[in-house]
């Protein structure tokens, strides 16, 4: 159980497209959703928390207007890149939670995305 | 604000050596305490967790106690196979306040294991 599918596995677009990346939970309803985005060799980043319902929640430093996330239910959140550029070139993996807050949260198994 | 260190890497083992990778965490609460392993191009799976004081999480024959009054959760294996090579990740997540709900990831060790 406790089951999270992320997609696409891998995407390459032009500059100046838009990606959509799609996380859903498969047998459990997520209230809670979390984006996040790693580099090579280093350790995650959080980018933003999502919630079914309502408006994400982003980190300091994270352009709201780039990464746009909506959790239209309980078991989809996406992710759009919105005109990618190269530098938004990266791994990026979403969460979700399934209670008990103390289980830890199940991952996708992420997204290479590759902006050429 | 919550912060987790591990011992920096890479870590590089001969198959069946003893595997101790260190991860010592700053909280202001009782964080939940959790090891995730990350193998190439793949997302995060959930190792162990501990979520109190002198918890033991213990999973695929690695262990990890959550000791409270040296604030550390370290990874140990007794004899690691060359399929352990991955990347691991020490987390806590804090249970209240302003932090409640998210993860906070130590820097990762990878680990090479050789036959």
């Amino acid at each position: 159980g406790a089951v999270v599918s992320q997609h696409p596995s891998r995407v390459i677009c032009k500059s100046g497209t838009s990606v959509k990346i799609e996380c859903r939970s498969l047998d459990f309803q997520a209230t809670t959703m979390f984006w996040y985005r790693q580099f090579p060799k280093q350790s995650l980043m959080l980018m933003a928390t999502s919630n079914e319902g309502s408006k994400a929640t982003y980190e300091q430093g994270v352009e709201k207007d780039k990464f746009l996330i909506n959790h239209a239910s309980l078991t989809l959140s996406t992710l759009t890149v919105t005109s990618a550029h190269p530098e938004d070139s990266s791994f990026y993996i979403c969460s979700a939670d399934r209670p008990p807050l103390n289980y830890g949260y199940t991952f996708g198994s992420g997204t290479r995305l590759t902006v050429v | 604000g919550n912060s987790v260190t591990q011992m920096e890497g890479p870590v590089t083992l001969s198959e069946e050596a003893f595997l101790t990778i260190n991860c010592t965490y700053t909280a202001t609460g009782y964080p939940s305490l959790f090891w995730y392993v990350q193998y190439p191009g793949e997302g995060l799976q959930l190792l162990l967790k501990a979520t109190k004081a002198d918890d033991k999480g213990s999973n695929k024959g690695f262990e990890a106690t959550y000791r409270k009054e040296t604030t550390s959760f370290h990874l140990e294996k007794g004899s690691v196979q060359v399929s352990d090579s991955a990347v691991y990740f020490c987390a806590l997540l804090e249970g209240g306040g302003t932090s409640y709900g998210k993860l906070t990831f130590g820097q990762g060790t990878i680990l090479t294991v050789h036959p």
